[in-house]
């Protein structure tokens, strides 16, 4: 079975500095991974995906993540936050062959000083 | 982009009693919704995945007598907590899914926070 673990549960960073989010997945094959942003009443946002390929892919927002298969991780990386990046941030893990489900990490909430 | 919403956005109700919440693609048509249920500082987990014009799936634990999700059409899905009690309380968000899309790319409901008294 696919599972997903964000080691963080929550980190704070100040506005300008340098955010990095944890993800390590567990699945036997290449998976399809995905970050996704949750901010208060809205719904969770695609941040960026990979499928296959470059290992180092670009999202929306500034953010992009990096694919180590070594590592079984895909950690999510923003060179300088904003005070908008507040939110909470989903790594997720899905994959045809365990029948198109979407497996969650359990979150990590990320809080900007101003 | 693409939107989804729910309605209602919150809902209070009284144990034993049924509430029913509205999962719609606004702009597109969605061939397979999915029903998510989030605890407070908890992730996302799936409790069930609907293709329009067929039954739902359920993932293993969830009751498919209390939870009733019908999908009768390519914008709309609803999901029905039926004899709603304290425990139901939760965090219900549904996404959808388009037949050009891959499960992850589906668009995500802003959520329902139904509590339960």
């Amino acid at each position: 079975a696919q599972s997903v673990t964000q080691p963080d549960i929550h980190i704070t960073v100040s506005e300008g500095a340098s955010l990095e989010l944890r993800c390590n997945y567990s699945y036997g094959a290449t998976p399809y991974l995905f970050w996704y942003v949750q901010s208060p009443g809205q719904g969770l946002q695609l941040l960026l995906k990979y499928f296959s390929g470059d290992t180092l892919v670009q999202g929306i927002k500034g953010f992009e993540a990096e694919f180590k298969r070594s590592q079984s991780s895909f950690n999510l990386r923003k060179p300088s936050v904003h005070w908008s990046d507040a939110a909470e941030y989903f790594c997720a893990v899905g994959a045809k062959a365990a029948g198109n489900k979407l497996t969650f990490g359990g979150g990590t909430r990320v809080l900007v000083k101003p | 982009g693409a939107v989804v919403s729910q309605h209602p956005s919150w809902v209070i109700c009284k144990s034993g009693t049924s509430v029913k919440i509205e999962c719609r693609s606004l702009d597109f048509q969605a061939t397979t919704m999915f029903w998510y249920r989030q605890f407070p500082k908890q992730s996302l987990m799936l409790m069930a995945t609907s293709n329009e014009g067929s039954k739902a799936t359920y993932e293993q634990g969830v009751e498919k007598d209390k939870f009733l999700i019908n999908h009768a059409s390519l914008t709309l899905s609803t999901l029905t907590v039926t004899s709603a009690h304290p425990e139901d309380s939760s965090f219900y968000i549904c996404s959808a899914l388009t037949s050009a899309q891959v499960v992850g790319e589906q668009f995500f409901g802003p959520g329902t926070r139904l509590t339960v008294l």
